[in-house]
């Protein structure tokens, strides 16, 4: 099984400020490597899908950048309304996992 | 647009099964994709439980396999789960979710998208 750990595991960021959360994967996925954001009491929304790529009607301060074991979430800019926990899966092989998750706080 | 919505008990006694089903709206199974079950129990991470292929095949999470099963029902348009022999444990937001594509040996599977709202399932007698 390909273990996804996720760092940190908590931030606390104020608004305008970027974010960066970081994928580890425990062997090459390639670039079989999604996230997602989760807020309370809602399901998780798609934000980056194979690492890298776009997804319509996301806000464009959203990108993901990496391959084979690292990868990164990036949040340019922050805003109040993306406080939430971000999860990152992996899909390269059965079973698909999911990391921990980051919850991000707005000061 | 196609939207998911699961349905089901919300309160299953220790060692029955749960059963949920998750209806498709907007797009047809039949016509192709992966349909997955991912959990949630509560304040914690997600975890898959399996996907069933639209022509029947299942793969499921070694972790659960022996307690699992999904099927489809292409003529109602839905996909269910079967998990037997449940515990507290097994408490959890069950969701479903479109993994829309198909496997290729250099991506891997599809993303989960679109999700279900989730139910929440609770193990207790």
């Amino acid at each position: 099984e390909i273990v996804l750990t996720q760092s940190p595991d908590f931030q606390s960021v104020t608004p305008k400020e970027k974010v960066t959360i970081t994928c580890r994967a425990s062997q090459s996925i390639g670039s079989s490597l999604h996230w997602y954001q989760q807020k309370p009491d809602q399901s998780p929304k798609l934000l980056i899908k194979y690492a890298s790529q776009s997804i319509s009607g996301v806000p464009s301060r959203f990108s993901g950048s990496g391959s084979g074991t690292d990868f990164t979430l990036t949040i340019n800019s922050l805003e109040a309304e993306d406080a939430a926990t971000y999860y990152c899966h992996q899909s390269s092989s059965l079973p698909q996992t999911f990391g921990q998750g980051t919850k991000v706080e707005i000061k | 647009q196609v939207q998911l919505q699961e349905s089901g008990p919300g309160l299953v006694k220790p060692s029955e099964t749960l059963s949920l089903t998750c209806a498709v709206s907007g797009y047809s199974i039949s016509s192709g994709y992966y349909w997955g079950w991912i959990r949630q129990p509560p304040g914690k991470g997600l975890e898959w439980i399996g996907s069933i292929y639209h022509s029947g095949s299942t793969y499921y999470n070694p972790s659960l396999k022996s307690r699992v099963t999904i099927s489809v029902d292409t003529s109602k348009n839905q996909f269910s789960l079967k998990l037997s022999s449940v515990t507290a444990a097994d408490t959890a937001v069950y969701y479903c979710a479109r993994q829309g594509g198909y496997y290729d040996i250099l991506t891997g599977y599809p993303p989960f998208d679109p999700w279900g709202q989730g139910t929440l399932v609770t193990v207790s007698s």
